[in-house]
This record gives C-alpha cells, sequence and structure tokens, in this order.
C-alpha cells in the first residue's frame, strides 16, 4: 500500500481564496482524521469520519472549514475563504478499527496564505 | 475528556547520555497510549503504542516506554541517544470515552549534541 496520500503538499494562495485539500486513506481503514499542526497550538483534531460519517468536528474553527467524505478512498477539507492565520500544516491519518487504534499519516499539506 | 501533558517542550542530551521525555495523561478509563516521532517535513511515525498487557513496552529504533497507571505517566527513554534520534516526539491518548479519538501532547522537540 502506498500509504495515506495527501494534496497539494504545498499550497500558497491569497487572504479570500477558496482551499481544498484531498486526502487518499489506507484501503480497508475505516477511520479517517484531519489534524492542524502549528507552532501556536501543536496538533489538532479537526475532524474525523467513521465509514465515511463524520463523528466529531467539534474541533473545527469555524463555519470557514468543512470536511467531506463522500466515500472510503477520499476525503476533502475546505476553507473559503482563507485567511492569513489559516497557514499551518494540515495532516491526514487513517486507522482500521482492528489496529489498534494506531494512526498512519500522510505527509501533510503545508498552507501558507498570504 | 483525556488529555495528554509532555514536559519540556526541548530537551537536550549528548550523543550516547539517556533520552528521557515525559508524558502523563488524564483518561477515566483505561487509555491507549502511544509515542509518535516527526522528522522534519515529514508526518508523524508510530515509535510505540501500550495497548493492555506487559507495561514495558519496546518500539523502534531502541526506544520503550513504561505504563504506571499509578502515577498516570507514560514515559519515553533510549538509553543511549544518537545522533538520528534528534526529532519532535509525541505523547498520544486514545480511549472509548473520547470517541477513540487520539489526542496528542504538545511535543518535544528532542536535541542531541555532538
Amino acid at each position: 500500500d502506498a500509504g495515506v496520500i495527501q494534496s497539494p503538499r504545498h499550497e500558497v494562495t491569497e487572504m479570500g481564496q477558496e482551499v481544498t485539500l484531498r486526502c487518499k486513506p489506507i484501503s480497508g481503514h475505516d477511520y479517517l482524521f484531519w489534524y492542524r499542526q502549528t507552532m501556536m497550538r501543536g496538533l489538532e483534531l479537526l475532524i474525523y469520519f467513521n465509514n465515511n460519517v463524520p463523528i466529531d468536528d467539534s474541533g473545527m474553527p469555524e463555519d470557514r472549514f468543512s470536511a467531506k467524505m463522500p466515500n472510503a478512498s477520499f476525503s476533502t477539507l475546505k476553507i473559503q475563504p482563507s485567511e492569513p492565520r489559516d497557514s499551518a500544516v494540515y495532516f491526514c491519518a487513517s486507522r482500521a478499527t482492528s489496529g489498534a487504534n494506531v494512526l498512519t499519516f500522510g505527509a501533510g499539506s503545508r498552507l501558507t496564505v498570504l | 475528556a483525556q488529555s495528554v501533558t509532555q514536559l519540556g517542550s526541548h530537551v537536550s542530551v549528548s550523543e550516547g547520555a539517556l533520552v528521557l521525555l515525559r508524558c502523563n495523561y488524564s483518561s477515566s478509563v483505561p487509555p491507549y497510549l502511544f509515542w509518535y516521532v516527526q522528522y522534519p517535513n515529514q508526518g508523524l511515525q508510530l515509535l510505540l503504542k501500550y495497548t493492555t498487557g506487559a507495561t514495558l513496552v519496546k518500539g523502534i529504533n531502541g526506544f520503550e516506554a513504561e505504563f504506571k497507571k499509578s502515577e498516570t505517566s507514560f514515559h519515553l527513554t533510549k538509553p543511549s541517544a544518537h545522533m538520528s534520534d534528534a526529532a519532535e516526539y509525541f505523547c498520544a491518548v486514545t480511549s472509548n470515552t473520547g470517541g477513540f479519538k487520539t489526542i496528542f501532547g504538545a511535543g518535544t522537540r528532542l536535541f542531541v549534541k555532538a
């Protein structure tokens, strides 16, 4: 398996633009997590899905953020409109119910909002 | 609610010296505990995990950690540091009261001096 695949790896955009981050989890994993990493706040859980259904989105900072998982092999995190304070590295991670809660992380998407 | 506290945002050791990274957790039920490592510009990788059974767990690269319920601790150790151990280390907790979501500590950056 190629692991968790995230795209784009780097995104530079201007304030007010829409940003879409993408994630392909490991085949067979039924949980998918989106985290945000910043120097100030560390690793924050934004939202997670089980069997494509959002379970807990209490970490989503505000209505500008939305996430979807239309099928078991694809998820998106969208920011609209983007702001400079959204600049961070966004990680997607997946795990299997049978996998002792071990997360496999993607390489991350580094977002810079100017 | 579950939480994780890592004591010390930065730890510096000499090559060949003992590595000790501290982690305390809060969970109302027996937790799953993890240490992950992050190298620059990469996602997190599992170092070791505690689920049930033996309280001393061994991981990759010579690291080990001991689950101490009475102290609610899960400190990470390595007898002899190597230059390649320089990275950021995250302690994490998962429990079923948190909906099996994984919460991370703030991270400890390990520096290894020659």
